[in-house]
């Protein structure tokens, strides 16, 4: 079993709508969980960075961590096409150096106009 | 944050040689990250990179086939030795986000490396 389980999609959906990304994990010594935004031919983008349980809002991104459960979430309102790329989540904290992340495989995500 | 930049962009090279991915960031920082990201895959840590120390290798990696050099605190460099095409992958470096504390990390624009 992987330490962090990501649905790699591929997920289409119409401008405007919610979209909802998630991952869960398996190792409950992560205490950072971030998500990164990659577009095609870049480097992975810091998109948001939670620390702990509870969410986080920045514009039209709301980050959600609960640790009971192991599962967190990125939530996209109001989606737009300039959203389309593939979406990873990582996690730090875990067993060994705190300083490596483990990332979820990508869920690609593209925004139809 | 930290602005990275990598080269070369890209490269294509033949099988057996050797490429050297060099990767420069604006400010000063004690650890300098190397990732490799497969075709369709996530990213995956090869070493870590601290100036003055040897590098640290993730299991599956060694250093015959991707010697690191950091010289100082905004530079370094990954070697991808005796190249085959399962070497071709997107090779990434990244940096701590602040200070000593990595609870995340930036990344640089990255380099695609194809092998024939």
């Amino acid at each position: 079993q992987k330490e962090v389980e990501q649905d790699p999609g591929p997920l289409s959906v119409p401008e405007g709508a919610i979209v909802s990304l998630n991952c869960t994990y398996s190792n409950s010594a992560f205490q950072y969980f971030m998500w990164y935004r990659q577009y095609s031919r870049k480097g992975p983008e810091l998109l948001m960075y939670t620390y702990s349980s509870g969410n986080k809002e920045d514009g039209r991104f709301t980050a959600q961590v609960d640790k009971s459960s192991k599962y967190i979430s990125l939530f996209i309102r109001d989606s737009q096409p300039s959203d389309s790329a593939t979406y990873l989540c990582a996690m730090s904290g875990g067993s060994g150096s705190a300083r490596q992340l483990t990332f979820g495989s990508g869920t690609q995500l593209t925004v139809l106009p | 944050s930290a602005v990275i930049s990598q080269k070369p962009s890209r490269d294509i090279c033949q099988r057996g040689t050797s490429l050297t991915i060099q990767c420069q960031v604006d400010s000063q920082v004690t650890m300098m990250f190397w990732y490799r990201q497969q075709p369709g895959q996530s990213l995956t840590l090869i070493a870590t990179a601290n100036q003055g120390s040897e590098a640290t290798y993730e299991s599956g990696f060694v250093i015959d086939k991707f010697p690191i050099s950091r010289p100082n605190l905004t530079f370094s460099t990954l070697t991808v030795s005796n190249m085959s095409p399962e070497d071709s992958s997107i090779y990434l470096c990244s940096v701590p986000r602040s200070g000593g504390s990595t609870d995340t990390q930036y990344f640089g624009p990255g380099t695609r490396l194809t092998v024939l």
